[in-house]
């Protein structure tokens, strides 16, 4: 079946520091692809998404490129701020009908000023 | 805006009592999603409804129901609570059947003593 692997946290980073979170995916066709947001005590909101390969999604600074020949879909960002301590949930959408999501276990970042 | 509203932020149950739980969104999605949340689990998707009285179970439906009485309300039901029920609950809804978004509610933190 359909899953997706996210690097362990917490990852913790400095103030305009570059960030990587790693994810991979399992999966049969052409998932649409995403990543969502999880700020402290709220539920999940749409970061950034990409619907077939090669497209790269971005949004607040944030980048992630759909790479079907690596199965990967990396969230980056250039100069992280104390706002973006947040957790991360790499998720893909493969159950063709109802727009289900899979879900990776979720990264802790934590940004220090 | 997306509006998808959880009765209740935090909870407290006793073992072997019904708890309900509501979600309404406002937004006339035809998709309904209820996950929960466990730290090192990341979602598990729990049921989800694709129409109003239609229901799919999800990955870890034992000891749950629901029901989707009118388009707009999705109600999780425990039907004997039990400690290993103790978790964060979500609540999603999407308008499209493939490869949109997913709104979250907030979540009920939901404890079974």
């Amino acid at each position: 079946g359909d899953s997706v692997t996210q690097m362990e946290g917490p990852v913790t980073l400095s103030e305009e520091a570059f960030l990587t979170i790693n994810c991979t995916y399992t999966a049969t066709g052409y998932p649409s692809l995403f990543w969502y947001v999880q700020y402290p005590g709220e539920g999940l909101q749409l970061l950034l998404k990409a619907t077939k390969a090669d497209d790269k999604g971005s949004n607040k600074g944030f980048e992630a490129t759909y790479r079907k020949e690596t199965t990967s879909f990396h969230l980056e960002k250039g100069s992280v701020q104390v706002s973006d301590s947040a957790v991360y949930f790499c998720a893909l959408s493969g159950r063709s009908g109802y727009s289900t999501l899979t879900f990776g276990k979720g990264t802790m970042l934590l940004v220090s000023p | 805006d997306v509006k998808v509203t959880q009765s209740s932020r935090y909870l407290v149950k006793r073992t072997g009592e019904k708890v309900f739980l509501e979600c309404v969104q406002d937004m006339d999605h035809e998709n309904m999603f209820w996950y929960r949340q466990d730290p090192g689990l990341g979602l598990r998707l729990i049921y989800f409804s694709y129409d109003v009285k239609m229901k799919e179970k999800g990955d870890i439906p034992e000891g749950y129901s629901v029901s989707r009485e009118k388009k707009e309300r999705f109600s999780l039901i425990l039907e004997s609570a039990s400690t290993n029920q103790t978790s964060m609950y979500l609540c999603a809804s999407i308008a499209e059947r493939e490869g949109g978004e997913q709104y979250f509610g907030p979540g009920t933190r939901l404890t079974v003593t």
